[in-house]
């Protein structure tokens, strides 16, 4: 199994440009989740799945948006991008459980820079 | 919602006992405590979970008091391989609720 995978590894943006922050696990894990990491700030919760067709918005949502058409993708989207948004995103995976109960399997992230 | 205060570094040496602590004071009745082991340029990893009292592993012990407003992750014998960010999660089944630490980074010295 690969796990989680998460592409691409590195993106640099301009204010304003727009992007998609790609997620796949497989694992047929039912919850994914998408975190941005932050110096000093730990883990945020961006945008959470707890399975194909149904979303739910975590602590930090606004400027992100999601989907789940399918067990296996969670992509996330930046509509416009913002110097506030550079950070370094995780995607996350667990098999049934919350994301606080059940172990989440993480991806290797993804470090996004927006000028 | 249960805020996690940890220190912000720590550091050790080789063969030595390490514990790190994490406090939440506001912990709720059906919230458990996680952490989670970073390694640079990698995800986080699973380490491990408990709700009270003690939990053991292959590789770590978790400590819970009975107010449950604080929890610490005892490491045995530690090895250069163990520096890394150490998070600590509390939260329950409502996926809203739950909160990272901002992590404690241990750096383990020869």
């Amino acid at each position: 199994n690969a796990g989680v995978t998460q592409t691409p590894k590195f993106q640099v943006l301009k204010t304003g440009q727009s992007m998609t922050l790609q997620c796949a696990q497989d694992m047929n894990h039912e919850y994914m989740s998408w975190y941005r990491q932050d110096p000093g700030m730990g883990l945020r919760l961006i945008h959470y799945s707890v399975g194909a067709g149904i979303t739910d918005q975590g602590e930090v949502p606004n400027g992100y948006n999601v989907s789940r058409s399918t067990t296996e993708d969670f992509p996330l989207r930046l509509l416009s991008a913002a110097p506030s948004q550079t950070s370094v995103y995780f995607c996350a995976s667990s098999y049934r459980g919350g994301l606080s109960t059940d172990t989440q399997y993480f991806g290797p992230g993804t470090r996004l820079t927006v000028l | 919602l249960a805020k996690t205060t940890q220190p912000i570094s720590m550091d050790s040496y080789e063969g030595q006992e390490v514990n790190i602590t994490c406090s939440h004071n506001n912990i709720a009745t059906n919230d458990y405590i996680t952490w989670y082991q970073q390694f640079p340029s990698q995800g986080p990893r699973f380490i491990i979970q408990g709700y009270k009292t003690k939990v053991t592993n292959e590789v770590a012990s978790l400590f819970i008091p009975a107010d449950r407003k604080s929890s610490t992750l005892s490491l045995p014998r530690v090895s250069l391989s163990d520096t890394a960010v150490y998070y600590c999660l509390v939260g329950g089944y409502n996926n809203n609720d739950m909160r990272f630490g901002a992590g404690t980074r241990l750096t383990v010295k020869p």
